[in-house]
């Protein structure tokens, strides 16, 4: 029972390169989310899924696309990445009627 | 905007002095749940609090979420070192559903 896993741990992009974050859980969760951690600003809301099939936007959706692939699935996507999308990204996922989240480790992002 | 606010935004102690922490939202809360972040990892789950009034510990953590659901506070007694810490409370506002809002959370360095 590994939890919540992503990848890749690390990144280094340049402007405009695009690339995909991957999540996965293991812990049969209906919601999803997608977090980024920035220096002095807490955790923001990227995008959610509530459950399979359904996404959407949270605090700071700009840039960004997701896909719910299945339930156990919920990547993140930069279509052309900007310095200023360099942050720790967070996925987690939570139980519907629970509503703890659990966090996988992060992909830490540096975009030059 | 933000929903839920959260001071102080560091603090720094020595070993053995307490430390609280405090969560305000403009709109009542159906629930709030606590998280802690150690440094270079990822938020763990530490409790949820959901009736008005609620007061709840574990060990040196006292918990306690407001008569109006609106205000909650984490008081930790004689922290130690293995306290450091960020400390992020979430709360999930009563019309929606799912999502929990992350305050900034408040960084706790505990000098030896």
């Amino acid at each position: 029972n590994a939890g919540v896993t992503q990848t890749p741990k690390f990144q280094v992009l340049k402007t405009g390169q695009s690339m995909t974050l991957q999540c996965a859980q293991d812990m049969n969760h209906n919601s999803m989310y997608w977090y980024r951690q920035d220096p002095g600003m807490g955790l923001r809301l990227i995008y959610y899924s509530a459950s399979e099939g359904t996404t959407d936007k949270g605090e700071v959706p700009n840039g960004y696309n997701v896909s719910r692939l299945n339930k156990r699935e919920f990547s993140l996507r930069l279509e052309s990445a900007a310095p200023s999308q360099t942050s720790v990204y967070f996925c987690a996922s939570s139980d519907s009627r629970q509503e703890t989240q659990y966090f996988g480790p992060g992909t830490r992002l540096l975009v030059l | 905007g933000q929903q839920v606010m959260q001071i102080p935004q560091y603090q720094h102690v020595q070993e053995g002095e307490d430390f609280t922490t405090y969560c305000n939202s403009s709109t009542t809360l159906s629930n709030i749940q606590w998280y802690k972040q150690r440094p270079g990892g990822h938020p763990v789950f530490l409790i949820q609090l959901v009736k008005s009034g609620e007061v709840k510990k574990q060990k040196r953590l006292t918990f306690q979420f407001g008569e109006a659901k609106k205000n909650s506070s984490l008081h930790i007694t004689a922290t130690q070192t293995t306290d450091v810490g960020t400390y992020f409370c979430a709360g999930r506002p009563g019309s929606t559903l799912g999502r929990l809002y992350f305050g900034r959370g408040t960084q706790l360095t505990v000098w030896p």
